[in-house]
């Protein structure tokens, strides 16, 4: 059974960086695509962006200068770094792992039970 | 700014019939922007109903469908239960790798 696993702080000081990690159990994060995303309170889900094995990545457009995705497949683990950050960033983050059959990526079958994050000094 | 655009809310009888939609700020919606339906219960993580438009994703009950309506996707519950009482999402593919979510629609069933 395929396990995603959101960590990292919980409370990070306005201007500083938010730094989280997306733990996988139950499957290689070889040959994937992995997402981030998150949930302001009360509010919708906002794709942060997407990172394959490898390393490459695409960012949501209104994020991309603030964002940094990474992969580390010794640790069978991806992370997430937005820099600069304010209230508006509070949210739940979310990590998801995308069903794709050949060059085309169609959803994101599984998904991390997500982790809270509060911006505030 | 691409914005996806969706009800906000909607009001279903038990046993009913709803139809959402997800449409674009600008231009049509079809097949290959691959609309992705989640759903979301308070609390939780989303999970997926319908992805590629059309299809089930598994252990996803038959009462749930996709399609194309017009310019827009639309997600179909027939036959609505109370269960089904939650947050849906339709995601969007719009291009250069980038994907994006629609505001989402508040489903009531009473």
């Amino acid at each position: 059974q395929v396990q995603l696993q959101e960590s990292g702080p919980g409370l990070v000081k306005p201007s500083e960086t938010l730094s989280l990690t997306c733990s996988v159990s139950g499957d290689s994060i070889s040959n994937q695509y992995w997402s981030w995303i998150r949930q302001p309170p009360g509010k919708g889900l906002e794709w942060i962006g997407y990172i394959y094995y490898s390393g490459s990545t695409n960012y949501n457009p209104s994020l991309k200068s603030r964002v940094i995705m990474s992969v580390d497949t010794s640790k069978n683990q991806f992370s997430l770094k937005l820099n600069s950050v304010i209230a508006a960033d509070t949210a739940v983050y979310y990590c998801a792992r995308w069903f794709c059959s050949g060059p085309t990526c169609y959803y994101m079958d599984v998904w991390g039970k997500g982790t809270t994050v509060t911006v505030s000094s | 700014q691409i914005v996806v655009t969706q009800e906000p809310s909607f009001s279903v009888s038990p046993g009913g019939t709803v139809t959402l939609t997800c449409g674009l700020s600008s231009g049509s919606v079809s097949s290959g922007h691959y609309p992705n339906w989640y759903q979301q219960t308070p609390g939780q993580a989303p999970r997926t109903l319908i992805y590629n438009t059309n299809t089930r994703s598994s252990g996803v009950p038959g009462r749930f469908s996709g399609s194309i309506l017009g310019n827009k996707a639309a997600l179909t519950i027939t036959g609505a239960q109370a269960d089904d009482e939650s947050d849906y999402y339709c995601m969007l593919y719009i291009g250069s790798g980038i994907r994006v979510f629609g505001g989402g629609t508040k489903v009531t069933v009473l």
